[in-house]
């Protein structure tokens, strides 16, 4: 089965300067790669995804790039601001109709004001 | 408005009983999966279902069954809780035609 790994565990930035969150996969079969945000007490939230056919997608101050050959994934945030203190989850999941998804362990981003 | 919805949200129990979450969505979203979220691991997939009368299990489903009579419910049996089932549970429904997964707010199960 798929294996996604997730680093750093743990991540403390200045507001105003950019995170980056990396994930591994293991199998070459996974296509699509969604982010996810959890706020404390609250539900996972898609704020981004990716397919394997596109190396880069952006969203306002949201990015992720895709690696196929090295099998790997990054989120990245710019200019983050106080409400970007979440976890963060990276997945991935092959297209079957439908999308058992496979999750990292999930990044605590702490954004000091 | 469309919605997934968890009950109960939060539950104590006993080793041994018998405990089962609901889930229901209101999208008519043939997918549906349960998760257990605990520390250090992520969420991780118990079980899941493509449609009515589908059910398959997912990476930790040892001791968890569900059942898909409707669209709508996937239920999570716990057949005889034990400590280690302690953990916040989301549920999540997608459509085959999207990919993106759709959260319930979590149940937390503690199991005395």
């Amino acid at each position: 089965g798929e294996n996604v790994e997730q680093h750093p565990s743990t991540l403390s930035v200045q507001e105003g300067d950019s995170a980056v969150i990396k994930c591994t996969y293991s199998d070459s079969a996974s296509n699509y790669f969604p982010w996810y945000k959890q706020e404390l007490g609250k539900r996972p939230q898609l704020i981004i995804d990716i397919r394997s056919n596109v190396g880069e997608k952006k969203d306002q101050r949201i990015a992720v790039t895709l690696n196929k050959t090295a099998k790997h994934f990054s989120l990245h945030i710019t200019e983050t601001q106080p409400e970007d203190s979440a976890v963060y989850f990276c997945a991935a999941s092959h297209q079957t109709g439908a999308n058992n998804l496979f999750f990292g362990t999930g990044t605590r981003l702490t954004v000091i004001p | 408005d469309a919605e997934i919805t968890q009950s109960p949200r939060h539950k104590i129990t006993e080793t041994g009983r018998q405990v089962t979450l609901a889930c229901h969505q209101t999208w008519n979203h043939n997918n549906m999966f349960w998760y257990r979220q605990d520390l250090g691991h992520g969420l991780r997939l118990i079980h899941y279902s493509y449609g009515v009368h589908d059910t398959n299990k997912g990476e930790v489903s040892d001791g968890y069954s569900v059942s898909r009579s409707n669209t709508e419910d996937l239920p999570l049996t716990l057949e005889s809780a034990a400590s280690s089932q302690t953990s916040v549970y989301f549920c999540a429904s997608s459509d085959p035609g999207d990919e993106t997964q759709y959260f319930g707010p979590g149940t937390r199960l503690l199991v005395l």
